[in-house]
């Protein structure tokens, strides 16, 4: 069983929608959390932290819930550009470990 | 500044071969990694580096070495290359460790 799940998807939705992915971790020990964004066969570049009072950055929020041990990421209105995979990592010290990511097209 | 750079970008292997993956960074940061990542699999730390002349293990270290040579490069060798090893790897570097990882663009290794 790997350490962080997502759900693969892919989702597919339209322009302007909301969607939400889900991520879980297996290990309490995990000290910090992010989701990455990875486009097509491209590096994977950070898109949040992730904190347990929640954070928002523009369209995009990112929940931790250390109790249930589950991180959320919801995107707001989406654009043509949201089309990517998102990776949920959650790390202890430098051991970072990240989900298989979760693929999401946003059609017009 | 380049970032994190890596060499070569696309590579084929026969069964056996070696090769060593270049990385290199230009944001002196002490920490740099290697990860591959596979279809479903997602990014595995191979190897991890906190500072010139340190390294060690990550998930899946077998088959692999690695040398950090100065605070810039560190690069990822293949002694004997297998198919199991035909993946995306990418190289990151961090400052400090817990901070926000900085990926290069991968190379895609293909071995036969």
């Amino acid at each position: 069983r790997k350490e962080v799940e997502q759900d693969p998807g892919p989702f597919n939705v339209p322009e302007g929608a909301t969607v939400a992915f889900n991520c879980t971790y297996s290990n309490s020990a995990s000290q910090s959390f992010f989701w990455y964004r990875q486009d097509c066969r491209k590096e994977p570049k950070l898109l949040m932290s992730v904190y347990s009072s929640g954070n928002e950055d523009g369209r995009f929020t990112a929940q931790l819930n250390r109790a249930s041990q589950y991180i959320s990421l919801l995107i707001r209105d989406s654009k043509l550009s949201d089309s990517a995979t998102y990776l949920c990592v959650a790390q202890k010290e430098w051991d970072m470990r990240f989900g298989a990511g979760t693929r999401l097209t946003v059609k017009p | 500044n380049a970032g994190v750079t890596q060499t070569p970008k696309f590579q084929v292997l026969k069964t056996g071969q070696s090769m060593t993956l270049q990385c290199a960074q230009d944001m002196n940061h002490n920490s740099m990694y290697w990860y591959r990542q596979d279809p479903g699999m997602g990014l595995r730390l191979i190897y991890y580096s906190a500072s010139e002349g340190t390294t060690d293990k990550g998930e899946v270290p077998n088959g692999y070495n690695v040398s950090r040579l100065n605070k810039r490069e560190f690069s990822l060798r293949l002694e004997s290359a297998a198919p199991s090893q035909t993946s995306v790897y990418f190289c990151a570097s961090s400052e400090p460790p817990t901070d926000t990882q900085y990926f290069g663009p991968g190379t895609r290794l293909t071995v036969l």
